[in-house]
């Protein structure tokens, strides 16, 4: 099972759509919890923490399930410069380092 | 705000070559990592350090190595090029507490090996 599975789209929706990314990770030992928007040959670059109450951030809302090692994102009203690629990132325990889905891809339009 | 920089945004380099790829952050983190994104396999963990002259093997450590001489910076070297280590590289650096920090990346290295 991969670590850290999501849906790699695309997800084409128009502007002003509300849209949900989910993710799966499989270590249950995982501690933190993060989305990255990563755009077209540019560097990953941190959206969100993601808590265990669930946050929002303006049109984002993310959510964190641990009894079912899930986490999703929500994205309200829909931009056209929300384009981009989404990276569920799972912090394991012990050292910092970081394991990443491959991404979901967001394509928003006029 | 965090500023990771690494040295170059593009670099061509042969097969066979030495290749050094530096990466220097202005936060005092004690974490830096080096990955690399390949289209299809999402980011990988080539090696990480947490302390100057400490470093760990990530996930694909083969075919690499890592310097860190200060806490600033950490340097990947490719110790003998080759075609399947063309590839975007990645360099991130955290603090280490508290648990929870995100990581910072550089803007990145795209590199082509001929």
């Amino acid at each position: 099972r991969k670590e850290v599975e999501q849906d790699p789209g695309p997800f084409n929706v128009p502007e002003g759509a509300t849209v949900a990314f989910n993710c799966t990770y499989s270590n249950s030992a995982s501690q933190s919890f993060f989305w990255y928007r990563q755009d077209c040959r540019k560097e990953p670059k941190l959206l969100m923490s993601v808590y265990s109450s669930g946050n929002e951030d303006g049109r984002f809302t993310a959510q964190l399930n641990r009894a079912s090692q899930y986490i999703s994102l929500l994205i309200r009203d829909s931009k056209l410069s929300d384009s981009a690629t989404y990276l569920c990132v799972v912090k394991n325990s012990g050292y910092s380092t970081l394991t990443f889905g491959k991404g979901t891809m967001l394509l928003v339009s006029p | 705000d965090v500023k990771v920089t690494q040295s170059s945004r593009y670099l061509v380099k042969r097969t066979g070559e030495k290749v050094f790829l530096e990466c220097v952050q202005d936060m005092d983190h004690e974490n830096m990592f080096w990955y690399r994104q390949d289209p299809g396999l999402g980011l990988r963990l080539i090696y990480f350090s947490y302390d100057v002259k400490m470093k760990e093997k990530g996930d694909i450590p083969e075919g690499y190595s890592v310097s860190r001489e200060k806490k600033e910076r950490f340097s990947l070297i490719l110790e003998s090029a080759s075609t399947n280590q063309t590839s975007m590289y990645l360099c991130a650096s955290t603090l280490d507490r508290p648990s929870n920090q995100p990581q910072h990346f550089g803007d990145g290295t795209r590199l082509s090996i001929l």
